[in-house]
């Protein structure tokens, strides 16, 4: 198993510009979420989904876009960048249910200058 | 809403020295709790849980228990090593969520352990 896959590792982006982080698993989990990390602030939510075709925001969805066609894939897009978009971002994945083991990815550390 | 604390960091213990890290929470009903690991340029990984009052979890020498009368969830170790250097991450899950498995993060605690 791969686990959970993230690309690119690294990106530089310039304010206004869109693009999409990629994320997949294949542990046929049916949760997947995106979180994004800054110093200081822990790990905040973006957006998370419970299967394919159902997706909802967490604490910080503001400038940020999902789809989750699949059960493997859950693509985040920045729709307009912003230097506050300057983060690591993080993809998790597990089955449902409050006791159970989130998967992460390695992240994307992103700078949008 | 639910929420997380953990011990202010940085920690710098030298080798074998004895580790806490305080968490507490808030949260409705009986939630899950998480204690997660992060090494350096790398993703969280799961360190320990439990997911009742008085559980114990226990991983690589680690343990935490879960205690609802303090709301606590502080972990411990008797005798750190330099490959324990990383930021640990206090979370939880919490009942009555749309999705039992979204996770609060506590601001994490950067240890680093000297030879």
């Amino acid at each position: 198993n791969a686990g959970v896959t993230q690309t690119p590792k690294f990106q530089v982006l310039k304010t206004g510009q869109s693009m999409t982080l990629q994320c997949a698993q294949d542990m046929n989990h049916e949760y997947m979420s995106w979180y994004r990390q800054d110093p200081g602030m822990g790990l905040r939510l973006i957006h998370y989904s419970v299967g394919a075709g159902i997706t909802d925001q967490g604490e910080v969805p503001n400038g940020y876009n999902v789809s989750r066609s699949t059960t493997e894939d859950f693509p985040l897009r920045l729709l307009s960048a912003a230097p506050s978009q300057t983060s690591v971002y993080f993809c998790a994945s597990s089955y449902l249910g409050g006791g159970n083991e989130q998967f992460f990815g390695p992240g994307t550390r992103l700078t949008v200058l | 809403g639910n929420s997380v604390t953990q011990m202010e960091g940085p920690v710098t213990l030298s080798e074998e020295a004895f580790l806490t890290i305080n968490c507490t929470y808030t949260a409705t009903g009986y939630p899950s709790l998480f204690w997660y690991v992060q090494y350096p340029g790398e993703g969280l990984q799961l360190l320990l849980k439990a997911t009742k009052a008085d559980d114990k979890g226990s991983n690589k020498g680690f343990e935490a228990t879960y205690r609802k009368e303090t709301t606590s969830f502080h972990l411990e170790k008797g005798s750190v090593q330099v490959s324990d250097s990383a930021v640990y991450f206090c979370a939880l899950t919490a009942p009555g969520e749309t999705s039992g498995s979204r996770l609060t993060f506590g601001e994490g605690t950067q240890l680093t352990v000297n030879p």
